[in-house]
């Protein structure tokens, strides 16, 4: 099956600072990349969604300027969590569709990346 | 009130049993349906894809919708302590939209 991959899979950083998080599609080209946000306990909430050589749409609520998204390949979209504080400490996933959709129209999510923010 | 209502458990079953997960939901427009299953501290991982009403059966996973109930169910046969994870219920109003997930259920099957 379809391997997406994410790296780091936990980082620590201190308030202020900035944190890149990659998501990999490995064995698939994904024109289409989305970055969600989890909280202990709690569902998957949609951050943004992001296609191959364009800007993200971002979902309402989430500030663009301190999540800034870069798909520049097929196979490859970064999250960047500028400024963070503790408040943005949580489990980002990040999950890849292939260009063509199938009947199934499956997203492959990768493992997560967990981000603390001391 | 949120579009997508899933009881977050914990549910715990006896290795064997059989369990019911199910999830509620508003919007009438929503018509693909999916069950995803994580692991702590892992992403989800896609286990049964519906479109529209009616069941479908991979293995001992049975996924029902009824869109006239805005009701949806996974039924798990034989329970394995390896099914021990929280189970996400999915939905979008069409192919290849915007995926709106259930708050997850945490299952614990105890051999």
């Amino acid at each position: 099956g379809a391997v997406v991959s994410q790296h780091p899979s936990r980082v620590i950083c201190k308030s202020g600072t900035s944190v890149k998080i990659e998501c990999r599609s490995l064995d698939f080209q994904a024109t289409t990349m989305f970055w969600y946000r989890q909280f202990p306990k709690q569902s998957l909430m949609l951050m943004a969604t992001s296609n191959e050589g364009s800007k993200a749409t971002y979902e309402q609520g989430v500030e663009k300027d301190k999540f800034l998204i870069n798909h520049a390949s097929l196979t490859l979209s970064t999250l960047t969590v500028t400024s963070a504080h503790p408040e943005d400490s949580s489990f980002y996933i990040c999950s890849a569709r292939e260009g063509t959709p199938e009947f199934t129209d499956t997203q492959y999510f990768g493992p997560g990346t967990r981000l603390t923010v001391l | 009130q949120k579009e997508v209502e899933q009881d977050p458990g914990p549910l715990s079953v006896p290795e064997g049993a059989i369990v019911s997960l199910n999830c509620t939901y508003s919007n009438s427009a929503f018509q693909y349906f999916m069950w995803y299953r994580q692991y702590s501290r892992k992403g989800p991982e896609l286990l049964m894809y519906t479109y529209s009403s009616g069941n479908k059966e991979d293995g001992r996973f049975t996924a029902q919708v009824d869109k006239s109930s805005k009701y949806i169910s996974l039924f798990i046969r034989d329970s394995q302590p390896s099914d021990s994870a929280t189970y996400l219920c999915a939905m979008s109003r069409n192919q290849g939209g915007k995926l709106i997930f259930g708050q997850g259920t945490e299952l614990s099957v105890k051999p």
